[in-house]
């Protein structure tokens, strides 16, 4: 039972258009959100979080919309750059419980 | 900021050997670490949570007789792969949280991981 759902498997935009990675959860005790970027035989690298107050969280580039109502969560990228594509794993936390991790989205920013 | 540094980043070895990865936290005390398993196109699968000094805590579904883990320090826990074969092969990732900072982000960073081939 997946509490953690990213239904795109991959995404394909232009540069300078604008990426949104979606995100899905089932668990309404979710209280804090994160966003990691993964790039081939690396490890995962934090991106921006959201806590479970707030609706909305902005950092340059990158800003994270959270409606609780429908437990949805969605990573914008403005301007999208070649440098973003990578795969994307939305994650939720209850807490200080570990986070679960979504399957990931894959970004594919073309020239 | 934290690091957690994971070697070796790639290994390849023969069916049957053990194969041993080192995760270790760098500029910070981790009093949890955690092993994730990746499959192609599939998300990160917990393995195990191992606290410093204490027993690793396995996932549902992971042995731990084939999947040692080991936190002797607050900076170094290892997992071996013991008795390896071809369908071990994966890519590894673990992670630290260091202590006072379990409710932030900073406090859960990743490893580079490792790409285990077994042949």
């Amino acid at each position: 039972d997946q509490q953690v759902k990213q239904n795109s498997p991959s995404l394909s935009v232009q540069e300078g258009r604008i990426s949104i990675l979606n995100c899905d959860y089932t668990n309404s005790m979710f209280d804090y959100f994160l966003w990691y970027k993964k790039y081939p035989a690396e490890g995962p690298t934090f991106l921006i979080s959201i806590s479970s107050i707030k609706d909305k969280n902005e950092d340059g580039r990158f800003t994270v919309f959270l409606n609780k109502s429908a437990k949805h969560l969605s990573l914008h990228i403005v301007p999208s750059q070649p440098g973003d594509s990578a795969v994307y794993f939305c994650a939720a936390r209850r807490g200080s419980y570990i986070p679960t991790f979504g399957r990931g989205t894959s970004l594919i920013v073309h020239p | 900021g934290a690091v957690v540094s994971q070697h070796p980043s790639w290994v390849i070895c023969k069916s049957g050997t053990s194969v041993k990865i080192e995760c270790r936290s760098l500029d910070f005390q981790a009093t949890t670490m955690f092993w994730y398993r990746q499959f192609p196109k599939q998300s990160l699968m917990l393995m195990a949570t191992s606290n410093e000094g204490s027993k690793a805590t396995y996932e549902q579904g992971v042995e731990k007789d084939k999947f040692l883990i080991n936190h002797a320090s607050l900076t170094l826990s290892t997992l071996t792969v013991t008795s390896a074969h071809p369908e071990d092969s994966s890519f590894y990732i673990c992670s630290a949280q260091s202590r006072g900072q379990e409710e932030s982000h900073y406090g859960y960073t990743f490893g580079s991981g490792t790409r285990l081939t077994v042949v």
